[in-house]
């Protein structure tokens, strides 16, 4: 079965301070991870991939399959980025995504 | 662009009572999907359409919960009857195809709460 596990509900971090927000899945074939992020009053939305191994608004995250986790960081924290993250993953079918719980971000000036 | 519409944004129920959620997703998507959100976890599938056909239906409570997608464009959510366990946000997402089930686009919901 798959699964998404987001172990933190809540991350607090002060403006400048690096983020990582945990990620952990179960899967048994090749999965394709990905971040959303849904800002206050807004709708959800993609926010990076793992296949495109690009870094967005400073984000970026890594696939360990060795450790089934696909833990998203940033360096430096910007009290923008303060939003609800949630991890999903997608079987190789691409047939729908399963979401983590997801991880509120609070960045503090 | 608007982006995939939802209707209503919030609706109000007594428990027992009939309830509609309806959807119209970004023009061109032919993969339409509804999703359930309950509160403090991550959204939940609950059918998935590719235009008019639900090709994946198996997280749907089908005794109380229906679905179409006519002429494979818009899609209504049905609940008949509601209950207090159905309080959560409805959401409904498009995808240009299924091979594209990542680039989902989601609409901003629809809370229902059951009294």
């Amino acid at each position: 079965a798959q699964r998404v596990t987001q172990p933190e509900k809540l991350l607090s971090v002060f403006k400048g301070a690096p983020v990582e927000l945990k990620c952990n899945y179960s899967y048994s074939g090749s999965p394709e991870l990905f971040w959303y992020v849904q800002y206050s009053r807004q709708r959800l939305q993609l926010l990076l991939r793992h296949i495109s191994r690009e870094s967005i608004k400073g984000f970026t995250a890594d696939l360990n399959k060795g450790e089934t986790s696909f833990h998203l960081k940033k360096p430096f924290a910007q009290e923008e980025d303060s939003a609800m993250y949630y991890c999903a993953l997608s079987s190789e079918y691409g047939n729908k995504l399963v979401f983590g719980a997801g991880t509120i971000l609070r960045v503090k000036s | 662009e608007a982006g995939v519409v939802q209707s209503p944004r919030y609706k109000i129920i007594e428990k027992k009572q009939p309830v509609a959620f309806w959807c119209n997703p970004i023009s061109g998507h032919n993969t339409l999907y509804w999703y359930r959100q309950n509160l403090g976890q991550g959204p939940e599938l609950l059918i998935r359409y590719e235009n008019e056909e639900a090709v994946d239906d198996s997280q749907l409570p089908k005794d109380r919960f229906s679905a179409e997608r006519l002429k494979g464009v818009d899609s209504t959510l049905k609940i008949q009857p509601a209950e207090l366990g159905d309080s959560a946000v409805y959401l409904c997402a498009s995808s240009p195809t299924f091979e594209e089930a990542d680039t989902q686009y989601f609409g901003p919901g629809t809370r229902l709460t059951v009294l």
